[in-house]
């Protein structure tokens, strides 16, 4: 199944910066999957984003402050922008595996930090 | 609207007893139901899918449709199965499936 990198792992931010996070696949994919999973609340999708066209948002996110690009079908960046304590979350990407026995598989996350 | 509930965030058992790990559902079509499992310092990973109907590492889930509900369950617990378990749900919108995740479990084996 597909090997997704993640980086950075972790960051420690100063509120009102913005931190992009990367995500690498080693096989191509269709849609890549952002997620954002708060302290002691489960796994959020934020955005879906396909290759080639502008990402799709869930009911609670927008564009400006999650801008998201995904230059080819094996990459793609989430920028979390202006960032708030409120904003202190793990962010895990995450792609289908093709396999239908595999579902889906996640990067290692990027715990965010902003003070 | 669809969701994942999963009741319990700490599941504390001893080596060798039986563990199940709830996990209830709310969605009107028909569900496509998964486990992930992370243990400590690792990335998330796909435990198993219903569709599959595999057991992996010991652990098997039915989907009970009248329940609603997609409990996780091993006879025999080890050490190394102590980590987070999430149960998720993969919903339809439009064309495109998303996953909803319950918060998660913690299952804690003891020796």
């Amino acid at each position: 199944s597909a090997v997704i990198s993640q980086k950075p792992s972790r960051d420690i931010c100063q509120r009102g910066t913005s931190l992009t996070i990367q995500c690498q696949v080693d096989s191509q994919v269709t849609m890549m999957f952002w997620y954002r999973q708060q302290p002691g609340q489960s796994l959020t999708l934020i955005a879906t984003a396909n290759q080639g066209s502008e990402a799709t948002y869930e009911s609670g996110f927008v564009i400006d402050k999650f801008p998201i690009s995904r230059p080819n079908l094996t990459f793609s960046t989430l920028t979390v922008s202006n960032m708030s304590p409120e904003d202190s979350s793990i962010y895990l990407c995450s792609v289908e595996t093709g396999d239908p026995l595999y579902g889906y598989t996640f990067g290692s996350g990027t715990r965010l930090t902003v003070v | 609207a669809q969701r994942v509930t999963q009741p319990e965030k700490l599941l504390s058992v001893f080596k060798g007893a039986p563990v199940e790990l709830k996990c209830n559902y709310s969605y009107s079509g028909s569900p496509e139901l998964f486990w992930y499992v992370q243990y400590s310092r690792q990335r998330l990973q796909l435990l198993l899918r219903h569709i599959s109907r595999e057991s992996i590492k010991g652990f098997t889930a039915d989907l009970n449709k009248g329940e609603t509900s997609f409990h996780l369950k091993k006879p025999f617990a080890q050490e190394e199965d102590s980590a987070m378990y999430y149960c998720a749900l993969m919903y339809y919108g439009g064309s495109q499936g998303n996953l909803i995740f319950g918060k998660g479990t913690k299952l804690s084996v003891k020796p």
